[in-house]
């Protein structure tokens, strides 16, 4: 199995809604990030997860909340959201962050759109 | 920020060869050179990684400059379900912070 799957594959939600969006593997992988994907533009890293322990938050702000329950599942807890905040998010997975020749599996990505 | 730059579009023919290059000249003796594409509606995939030496896989060739700081993807024949962005990455592996650059769209005429 070398999937990445996510849910939903599209949200619509108002600005006072809490939503989350899932992502899950497989593969045994330890490491687990999250990129956000505006129009036209490449994915833009918001946060890695390293054997459940948050290594990186790219200044995210805080309406946006990751969790990583277990080596299998990482969560993108949404609140108070913005309309710029409507995009695609991509989760991937690797074996290791501190593997350099490791390789990214990505979702197809949640589409995100904020009224 | 990224720290590779590509151009910001290229076209190809059907069945012909494809060079797609990179300018990565701040690379570190450690970073690996990685190359992932993105087609439409799809979350990236990934394609080839290098270090020094060139590199062939199903997908395609990596080619690297002897002092590293530029690199080619090579497509050796292009088909239309190869038209994608490509991204250029270049990454030491400490934190896991893998940054995309601009990327080349490329299109493929049939």
């Amino acid at each position: 199995d070398t999937e990445v799957t996510q849910t939903p594959k599209h949200l619509v939600m108002g600005m006072t809604n809490k939503k989350s969006l899932k992502c899950e593997q497989h593969m045994g992988h330890r490491a687990m990030y999250w990129y956000k994907q505006k129009a036209k533009k490449p994915p833009e890293l918001m946060f890695v997860y390293s054997y459940e322990k948050l290594s990186i938050n790219e200044s995210v702000p805080s309406r946006f909340s990751p969790e990583c329950p277990n080596s299998s599942l990482l969560n993108l807890h949404l609140h108070a959201l913005q309309p710029e905040d409507s995009a695609l998010y991509l989760c991937a997975s690797s074996q290791e962050i501190r593997r350099a020749t490791g390789e990214l599996f990505f979702g197809e990505g949640s589409r995100l759109t904020v009224l | 920020d990224a720290k590779t730059t590509q151009p910001n579009s290229m076209e190809s023919n059907e069945e012909e060869p494809v060079h797609l290059p990179c300018n990565h000249s701040t690379i570190s003796g450690t970073d690996y050179i990685h190359w992932y594409r993105q087609l439409p509606s799809q979350g990236p995939e990934y394609v080839i990684h290098g270090l020094t030496s060139n590199v062939n896989n199903r997908m395609a060739s990596l080619a690297i400059a002897e002092d590293r700081k530029s690199s080619t993807l090579i497509l050796h024949r292009a088909t239309l379900r190869d038209a994608a962005v490509y991204y250029c990455l270049q990454y030491g592996g400490s934190q896991g912070n893998l940054i995309f650059g601009k990327g080349t769209k490329l299109s493929v005429k049939p």
